[in-house]
């Protein structure tokens, strides 16, 4: 079976320019959750959605960051303008019930560079 | 709130050692506890987990077990490979609104040969 896959793996950008991660979760999964690592603060939760709805995003840093998911196969992380803070590796993760019983699965991430 | 709090990085030890990472936690109630493992340039995934308490979680020669009394869930390997050179999560799972996974923050683990 295919696991969650993102894309792209690895991104370079200028500061100021739009951003856009794409995920796409295991057939199934009604659990999306989209993370952020890095050296300094580990890895976030930035946000989950449940059936394609967003349950919890507190952990989007600010309004330049966004969230989607318009369909069970789909989900898109956006970061409009992006800033050199940005830099990190993003994580797309699916599961069937949150990970409270079955795991989360990970992508294997986009490395995100914004110079 | 619920928290998860790890021993600190980077562990780096001999092949054929023992291993502890220390993981405790805060929660109300009776979280299950999971143990995920990242290796160089991969996602997460789960290596193994407890759902109650005294139960032992164990895979791949890795164990831990919920100790409700202290509010731990310390991992063990008795020796480990280079190829466990990685990066060890800590999470319990928080139910509120459909549910998610609090991680700690990693501890690094390098095994030498």
């Amino acid at each position: 079976d295919a696991g969650v896959i993102q894309s792209p793996r690895h991104e370079v950008t200028e500061m100021g320019q739009e951003v856009t991660l794409r995920c796409k979760p295991i057939s199934g999964h009604d659990y999306l959750f989209w993370y952020r690592q890095t050296m300094m603060r580990g890895l976030e939760l930035l946000i989950y959605f449940n059936n394609n709805v967003p349950i919890d995003d507190s952990g989007m840093p600010e309004d330049r960051f966004s969230a989607k998911m318009p369909n069970a196969s789909f989900s898109t992380l956006k970061i409009q303008p992006s800033e050199p803070r940005d830099s990190a590796v993003y994580f797309c993760a699916s599961s069937f019930d949150g990970g409270r019983n079955q795991p989360q699965h990970f992508g294997d991430g986009t490395r995100l560079s914004i110079l | 709130g619920d928290s998860v709090t790890q021993m600190e990085g980077p562990v780096t030890l001999s092949e054929e050692a023992f291993l502890t990472i220390n993981c405790t936690y805060t929660a109300t109630g009776y979280p299950s506890l999971f143990w995920y493992v990242q290796y160089p340039g991969e996602g997460l995934q789960l290596l193994l987990k407890a759902t109650k308490a005294d139960d032992k979680g164990s895979n791949k020669g890795f164990e831990a077990t919920y100790r409700k009394e202290t509010t731990s869930f310390h991992l063990e390997k008795g020796s480990v490979q280079v190829s466990d050179s990685a990066v060890y999560f800590c999470a319990l799972f928080f139910y509120n609104q459909g549910g998610k996974l609090i991680f700690g923050q990693g501890t690094e683990l390098s095994v030498k040969p």
